[in-house]
């Protein structure tokens, strides 16, 4: 059985970092590109990064660049997200995804993890 | 950045009835897209691949279809557990994979 687990949200202090975790299994992790998407409490979902199933390309969405750090360990079987610099506007449950293969979805999902910004 | 807008953004409806939300994508995606359910509380569900293919294990009331900027999600008999609200996503070859803004679909 396919499982994503969220880790490492909870409550942090504008201009503070924080480090998620998403632990795969069920699946060969290395086989399959991942993302975050975040969403905003009553809003709609937004992408936020994507990495290459060997970790070798990355992208970020405008919102977050140069402040967040996608990456992972396949050794591990985790993704990770190095988030850095936070705002108000990045609290949000954080869910990692699963892109499905032919690159067409997100077949998985883990159940989000919440990131509360606030002094 | 490609642009997707949902039409509606709220949907009122009643069991039995058949529904239709459309996506439009601000530039071509041939047939990029998916389509997602969330209820409250719980992680989107993927619904519909590729614009038009049923994700495995989920009912065929549900139906995707379109190409290029205009798609639809069809649902053909509303079942109670079928208000949630919906989101389409372009997956074009180059990131960012932006998601349109929501339907709310709620009971009549």
């Amino acid at each position: 059985e396919v499982q994503l687990v969220e880790s490492g949200g909870g409550l942090v202090q504008p201009g503070g970092s924080l480090r998620l975790s998403c632990a795969a299994s069920g699946f060969t992790f290395s086989s399959y590109s991942m993302h975050w998407v975040r969403q905003a409490p009553g809003k709609g979902l937004e992408y936020v990064s994507a990495i290459g199933s060997n970790g070798d390309t990355t992208h970020y969405a405008d919102s977050v660049r140069g402040r967040f750090t996608i990456s992972r360990d396949n050794s591990k079987n985790t993704l990770y997200l190095q988030m850095g610099s936070l705002r108000g506007e990045d609290m949000a449950v954080y869910y990692c995804a699963r892109v499905r293969a032919g690159f067409s979805g997100y077949d998985f999902w883990g159940q989000g993890t919440l990131v509360t910004v606030s002094s | 950045d490609i642009q997707l807008t949902q039409s509606p953004s709220f949907l009122s409806a009643s069991v039995g009835d058949r529904v239709t939300i459309t996506c439009r994508a601000s530039q071509g995606i041939s047939t990029f897209l998916a389509w997602y359910q969330q209820k409250p509380g719980k992680a989107p569900n993927l619904l519909i691949y590729a614009a038009s293919t049923l994700q495995s294990g989920v009912p065929s009331r549900f139906s995707g279809s379109g190409s290029g900027t205009e798609f639809t999600l069809t649902i053909s008999s509303l079942q109670p557990e079928d208000f949630a609200s919906y989101y389409c996503q372009q997956l074009n070859s180059y990131p960012p994979y932006t998601f349109g803004q929501g339907t709310k679909l709620e009971i009549k």
